[in-house]
């Protein structure tokens, strides 16, 4: 089992639509949750990152985390074709900086 | 302000080659990290540094290596390419919030 699995899609929605993604882990000490989201033949970039469990929103996006159920989410509203990318989910324990743990990516397209 | 810059862009290697791929930063970061992102399997730490003088592995090191002289610059160095190698190299850096990366080095090892 990999430490951190993310639903691979691809998914594709018109646009305003919901979209969901989604990531589960399997390290409890996992304390810091963030959400990168990389153009193609680009770097990722942050677009939102959270210590606690609950919702964290910015815009049209909002960040899930339950750490009960070891599963965060990334919600984005009002899906627009410039949101197509793919979106990696990232997370480390609170102290250690030097080992984040990457999920393989979602790869969206919202079509207009 | 250009944040992390990586060079070359592409590059194609032939098996038993040496290369190596250079990253810069001007936001003045202590840690500074490579990675390689293969295809369904996310981002892999190959080697990172605290600050100029230290490195240490992360969880895919071999067959590479690095060196850390300034705070500025980050060079990852691959001797004897290996077809494992083809992958997209990605450098990044952070002050202690989260990582900036660059936009990556597209390596094919034939």
């Amino acid at each position: 089992q990999k430490e951190v699995e993310q639903d691979p899609g691809p998914l594709s929605v018109p646009e305003g639509a919901i979209v969901s993604l989604n990531c589960t882990y399997s390290n409890s000490a996992f304390q810091y949750f963030m959400w990168y989201r990389q153009y193609s033949r680009k770097g990722p970039e942050l677009l939102m990152y959270t210590y606690s469990s609950g919702n964290k929103e910015d815009g049209r996006f909002t960040a899930q985390v339950d750490k009960s159920s070891k599963y965060i989410s990334l919600f984005i509203r009002d899906s627009q074709p410039s949101d197509s990318a793919t979106y990696l989910c990232a997370m480390r324990e609170l102290y250690n900086n030097n080992d984040m743990r990457f999920g393989a990516g979602t790869r969206l397209t919202v079509k207009p | 302000n250009a944040g992390v810059t990586q060079t070359p862009k592409f590059r194609i290697l032939k098996i038993g080659q040496s290369m190596t791929l250079q990253c810069t930063q001007d936001m003045n970061h202590n840690y500074m990290y490579w990675y390689r992102q293969d295809p369904g399997m996310g981002l892999k730490l190959i080697y990172y540094s605290v600050g100029a003088g230290i490195t240490d592995k992360g969880e895919v090191p071999n067959g590479y290596n690095v060196s850390r002289s300034t705070t500025e610059d980050f060079p990852l160095r691959l001797e004897l390419a290996a077809p494992s190698q083809t992958s997209v190299y990605f450098c990044a850096s952070t002050g202690g919030s989260p990582l900036h990366f660059g936009n990556g080095t597209r390596l094919t090892v034939t």
